[in-house]
């Protein structure tokens, strides 16, 4: 199994500029979510899916769409790029939806927006 | 929702030494609490987790204790080695949206030093 894989690893966009971060799992994972990390801010959850065809927004949503056509799949959309989302992006899954466990989490995609 | 503190920042030890890092969550709710190791430039990664049904839980030189009635829950490290220099996050489970949904502290930076 690969595991949670996105691409790309590193990614510049200028203001205004629209993009999708990839993220897809082999692990046959119901739940699969999005966070962004920034120095001294820990993990916040951006959005998250409980299942194919379901999407909810975490703590910081602003600016960036999702959807979740297959178990498998689970894209972030910037739709205009903005200097406040420069951070590193992380994609993460984990088996079952309403049971606790374990958050596996992609290699990450670093983002800088000029 | 969820709030997650973590403290402390920083901290360093001596090879061999102990650390503890401690944190507190707000909601009485949460059930699922992780802790998740993350070197540098790489995609954090699950060390332990317990759930709200147990006190306390060790593996090997790691154990984490939860008090749920303060709603705080702490890591232990014993005989720290170089290899445990990295950035350490506590989470705490958000239902609802399952226990997958996390909310993070903001991480502590763990120096051993030799």
């Amino acid at each position: 199994n690969a595991g949670v894989t996105q691409t790309p690893k590193f990614q510049v966009l200028k203001t205004g500029q629209s993009m999708t971060l990839q993220c897809a799992q082999d692990m046959n994972h119901e739940y699969m979510s999005w966070y962004r990390q920034d120095p001294g801010m820990g993990l916040r959850l951006i959005h998250y899916s409980v299942g194919a065809g379901i999407t909810d927004q975490g703590e910081v949503p602003n600016g960036y769409n999702v959807s979740r056509s297959t178990t498998e799949d689970f894209p972030l959309r910037l739709l205009s790029a903005a200097p406040s989302q420069t951070s590193v992006y992380f994609c993460a899954s984990s088996y079952g939806r309403g049971a606790s466990s374990p958050l596996h989490f992609g290699n990450g995609t670093r983002l800088t927006v000029t | 929702g969820e709030n997650v503190e973590q403290h402390p920042s920083t901290l360093s030890v001596q090879e061999g030494d102990s650390a503890v890092i401690k944190c507190t969550y707000s909601d009485s709710a949460s059930n699922y609490f992780p802790w998740y190791k993350q070197e540098l430039g790489k995609r954090p990664q699950l060390i332990i987790d317990i759930r709200s049904n147990v006190g306390e839980k060790k593996d090997q030189r790691i154990a984490v204790t939860l008090n749920k009635t303060a709603k705080h829950f702490s890591l232990h490290i014993t005989e720290t080695q170089p290899e445990d220099s990295a950035v350490y996050f506590c989470a705490a489970s958000s239902p609802p949206g399952g226990g997958n949904k996390l909310t993070f502290g903001t991480g502590t930076q763990l120096k051993v030093e030799l």
